[in-house]
């Protein structure tokens, strides 16, 4: 069974803190994603990643970094938490080849709060 | 701008009936669109896929309906079940690895 897994389901921060989100995947895929969900605005793609020590910017990537020094692991990073950031925020990833690229599979979310 | 639109955010439909949920799309060059569905406090799962070579798929419960000229896709669930309630999010590929996403539209199944 596929699974990606997210370091927590929910997090509390205060504003300035430098927060660590992590996610890992045991599928073998290429492709990790980071993204954010707001009601409203449906899913947003801060980064994205099709392979170790490769990222991509995504939509949103301002004031989020990330880091995938391992194929199954992929981490966003807020430098200094802000209130806006207070958000669902959903793991990706996808096998690189053809169709299959297509078909994410997404971890249960991080809901953080920036207090 | 979005590429990707769904302009209605909540539905709510009887158990039993059919439920249609739109879509519609900007980018003529997309050649793929998705359907996910996503539980509270769960991350989205994929339901259903088509190709722009085709204007049905159907799997099970699920129909997806193309229609390129109008650039419009619907998904059609029948009939409606109470476990149907979720929120549904259309996407289209971008790129080789990318995709898309709408804003999604939340399904409500009434008993």
């Amino acid at each position: 069974d596929v699974k990606v897994t997210q370091s927590s389901r929910y997090l509390v921060k205060r504003t300035g803190e430098k927060v660590f989100l992590e996610c890992v995947q045991d599928m073998d895929h290429e492709n990790m994603f980071w993204y954010r969900q707001d009601p409203g605005l449906g899913l947003r793609l801060i980064y994205f990643s099709y392979d170790v020590k490769m990222k991509e910017k995504g939509d949103i990537p301002e004031g989020y970094s990330v880091s995938r020094e391992k194929k199954e692991r992929f981490s966003l990073i807020l430098e200094s938490a802000s209130t806006n950031q207070t958000s669902m925020y959903l793991c990706a990833s996808s096998s690189a080849s053809g169709l299959s690229s297509y078909e994410q599979y997404f971890g249960p979310g991080t809901r953080l709060t920036v207090t | 701008d979005q590429q990707v639109k769904q302009n209605s955010p909540s539905l709510s439909v009887q158990e039993g009936r059919i439920s249609i949920l739109n879509c519609d799309y900007t980018n003529s060059m997309f050649d793929y669109f998705l359907w996910y569905k996503k539980y509270p406090a769960e991350g989205p799962t994929f339901l259903i896929s088509i190709s722009s070579i085709k204007d049905k798929n159907e799997d099970g419960r699920f129909t997806v309906f193309l229609n390129k000229s109008a650039k419009h896709l619907s998904l059609h669930i029948v009939p409606s079940q109470p476990g149907d309630s979720a929120v549904y999010f259309c996407a289209a590929p971008e790129g080789d690895d990318k995709i898309i996403f709408g804003k999604g539209t939340r399904l409500h199944i009434l008993p």
